[in-house]
C-alpha cells in the first residue's frame, strides 16, 4: 500500500531534549515536506526536500533541522525543543517531478508536547 | 509567511443542506487545491484546479479558480455525516515550490 508513515504518533517531552521524528514513503517520490497545525493558523511549512541531498527552508523553519540522506527518508529534529513547538507535525510527499507537485500525500501525523 | 484567508471558520449545519465556503489571498496562485483532513488523519486532496474560471466537480464537491487567481470556492451539496471535518484551501505558485495553507473551516453536521 502506498503510503506516508511517521513514528512516533505520538510524544511528550521536555524542554531542551532532543528529539527526531521519522518520515518514510514507499512511493519512490522526489518531493517531501513538513509542515505543523495549529489551530486557527492552519498548516504552515517548515521545511521541504525536492531530492536526495536537497533541502530548503518552508515558512518556519527556525528551531527545527531536517536531513535526506535517502528518498524514502526525511526526519525531522528538534535539537532543542521548546513549549511553542508544541503542535502537529505531518510530513508529505509528491510524484514531483514526474507528477504534480502540489498533489501531496500526507502522513497520520505526530502530535508533540514539549513541557 | 502567507497565509490565505479562509471562511467561514466553522460551519454548523444540518444533514442534506448545501455548503459553501472561500478562501482569498492577496497575491496569485497558479493552482488552487482544496483538502479535507478527518479527525485523527493527514488532509487528503479532494480537487485541484489549474486554470483561472476553471469550475470542477468531485462527486458532490465543486470548486472554482477564481478569475483573478487570488481566490477560490468550494461547494458541497447535500451534505451527509462523512463530510464533517476540516477543509482547507491551499495555493501553489510555480517557482515557489510550496504550497500555502488555508486557516481550514471546520464543518459539523448537526443531527
Amino acid at each position: 500500500e502506498a503510503q506516508v508513515t511517521q513514528n512516533p504518533r505520538y510524544l511528550i517531552t521536555v524542554t531542551g531534549k532532543k528529539l527526531t521524528v521519522t518520515c518514510s514513503q514507499n512511493m519512490n517520490h522526489e518531493y517531501m515536506s513538513w509542515y505543523r497545525q495549529d489551530p486557527g493558523l492552519g498548516l504552515r511549512q517548515i521545511y521541504y526536500s525536492m531530492n536526495v541531498e536537497v533541502t530548503d527552508k518552508g515558512d518556519v523553519p527556525e528551531g527545527y533541522k531536517v536531513s535526506r540522506k535517502e528518498k524514502r527518508n526525511f526526519p525531522l529534529i528538534l535539537e532543542s525543543p521548546s513549549p511553542n513547538q508544541t503542535s502537529l507535525y505531518f510530513c508529505a510527499s509528491s510524484p514531483y517531478p514526474g507528477g504534480r507537485r502540489e498533489t501531496q500525500y500526507f502522513g497520520p501525523g505526530t502530535r508533540l508536547l514539549v513541557l | 509567511g502567507q497565509q490565505l484567508n479562509q471562511s467561514p471558520q466553522s460551519m454548523f449545519i444540518q444533514e442534506g443542506e448545501d455548503v459553501s465556503m472561500n478562501c482569498t489571498s492577496s497575491s496569485i496562485f497558479n493552482t488552487w487545491l482544496w483538502y479535507k483532513q478527518d479527525p485523527g488523519e493527514g488532509p487528503v486532496l479532494l480537487i485541484a484546479l489549474y486554470k483561472a474560471g476553471e469550475l470542477t466537480s468531485n462527486g458532490r464537491l465543486t470548486a472554482q479558480f477564481g478569475i483573478t487567481r487570488k481566490d477560490s470556492f468550494l461547494n458541497i451539496s447535500a451534505s451527509i455525516p462523512s463530510d464533517v471535518g476540516i477543509y482547507f484551501c491551499a495555493g501553489f505558485l510555480f517557482g515557489n515550490e510550496k504550497l500555502t495553507f488555508g486557516t481550514g473551516t471546520r464543518l459539523t453536521i448537526i443531527p
